[in-house]
This record gives structure tokens, sequence and C-alpha cells, in this order.
């Protein structure tokens, strides 16, 4: 299976300011996905972000508060932007090979003070 | 109603017991299904995983799908301290998106 490194594993930020999230993979991989696991829930997908193209997002996200950038096939970043309490969460990227083939990074855990 | 439905716990058991934890889903279009352990401060891991229905050995877990009741379990025998982490359901109709249940979080007491 894939290894991602993700970073910063975790930060504490002020409202109003913008964290970028990074996720590096070993191996080329053609999708990777943004989740998000608030505290005591499940992980709910944020965005599908392809190499080349536009990333996808769930509905109740977008990309003004979400952009993300996919530059090659080993890389991508997600910014949580204008943050507020309410976005204190751990951030996960994962990628996939095949139908079970999902794999997910340490996380990004985000306080917002 | 949430596609996928799972106790949150949390559960607490006495080492060497059996472990049972389920989760319920409503599309029926769901044909993979996953289990993932999430230790403290870590990503999820797949633990186990299955084609529609049916049963699925590894070790001391087994993983039950019954489709017609749309109703998954992840049965963990002889259960150790190691085991405690929290465990989540994961389905998907093949090339859609890994749908997760909320996550079940589990203590095995030595």
């Amino acid at each position: 299976s894939a290894v991602i490194s993700q970073k910063p594993s975790r930060d504490i930020c002020q409202r109003g300011t913008s964290l970028t999230i990074q996720c590096q993979v070993d191996s080329q991989v053609t999708m990777m996905f943004w989740y998000r696991q608030q505290p005591g829930q499940s992980l709910t997908l944020i965005a599908t972000a392809n190499q080349g193209s536009e990333a996808t997002y769930e509905s109740g996200f977008v990309i003004d508060k979400f952009p993300i950038s996919r530059p090659n096939l080993t890389f991508s970043t997600l910014t949580v932007s204008n943050m507020s309490p309410e976005d204190s969460s751990i951030y996960l990227c994962s990628v996939r090979r095949g139908p079970y083939g999902y794999t997910f990074g340490s996380g990004t855990r985000l306080t917002v003070v | 109603q949430k596609e996928v439905e799972q106790d949150p716990g949390p559960l607490s058991v006495p080492e060497g017991a059996i472990v049972s934890l389920n989760c319920t889903y409503s599309n029926s279009a769901f044909q993979y299904f996953m289990w993932y352990r999430q230790y403290s401060r870590k990503g999820p891991e797949l633990l186990m995983y299955t084609y529609s229905s049916g049963n699925k050995e590894d070790g001391r877990f087994t993983a039950q799908v019954d489709k017609s009741s749309k109703y998954i379990s992840l049965f963990i025998r002889d259960s150790q301290p190691s085991d405690s982490a929290t465990y989540l359901c994961a389905m998907s109709g093949g090339a859609q998106k890994l749908v997760f249940g909320q996550g079940t979080r589990l203590t095995i007491n030595p």
C-alpha cells in the first residue's frame, strides 16, 4: 500500500487566518482525497483532487473555503481559509488503489482559537 | 437518515472477551465493505474488507456482511489491550466515494 506523509501533524491557528496542509505520496496516484474528521464524528469527504484538473467538491464544501492544489501525481495541498473555531477538526488525505486500497495519512489536527 | 449508522460507543470489555461491532446502511448500491482501525492521533488503517455478502476471517478478526438486512459486523475474538482503538466501518459502490460510519471507540481492559 502507499505511504503518505502529511504535515503539519497539528497546529493552533488564530481565527481569520489560513492554514495549508501538505500531502506527499511515495508513488504516483491518479486521485487523492481530502477528508475532515470532526470530534466524535465520522470521516466526511471534502473533495477529490485529480492531477491537472479542478478538484471536485462534495456538498457543503466550497473551493473558496477549501482551495486544493494538485501540481503532480504525488503531491496535493488543502488550504483551510478564513478559519473559525468551527473548522477545528482533523484533516486527512487519502489515496486509493482498487476498491479496497484506501490509505490515509496520519492527519492534521487543527485547533482554531 | 444517514447512509451508514454505527453505534459510537464507547465500548469497554475485559481482555479475552469477544467483541461485536456493527453497522447498518441504507444504500443498496454498496458492494464493497471495509473495516478500518484508527489509533489515537493516527489515520485510519484498513483492517478487513469484504465484497458483497458473506464472511471473511483473518486471525482473530471476522467480518460479516448481510446485504439482505443491510447489516455488517466485525467480530474480534480473544481481544487484547492492543485492540483498543476506534473502529470505523466504510462502504462504497465501487467507483463511488467511500462512506464511513461514525466509528466505535473500543477499550480492552487488562
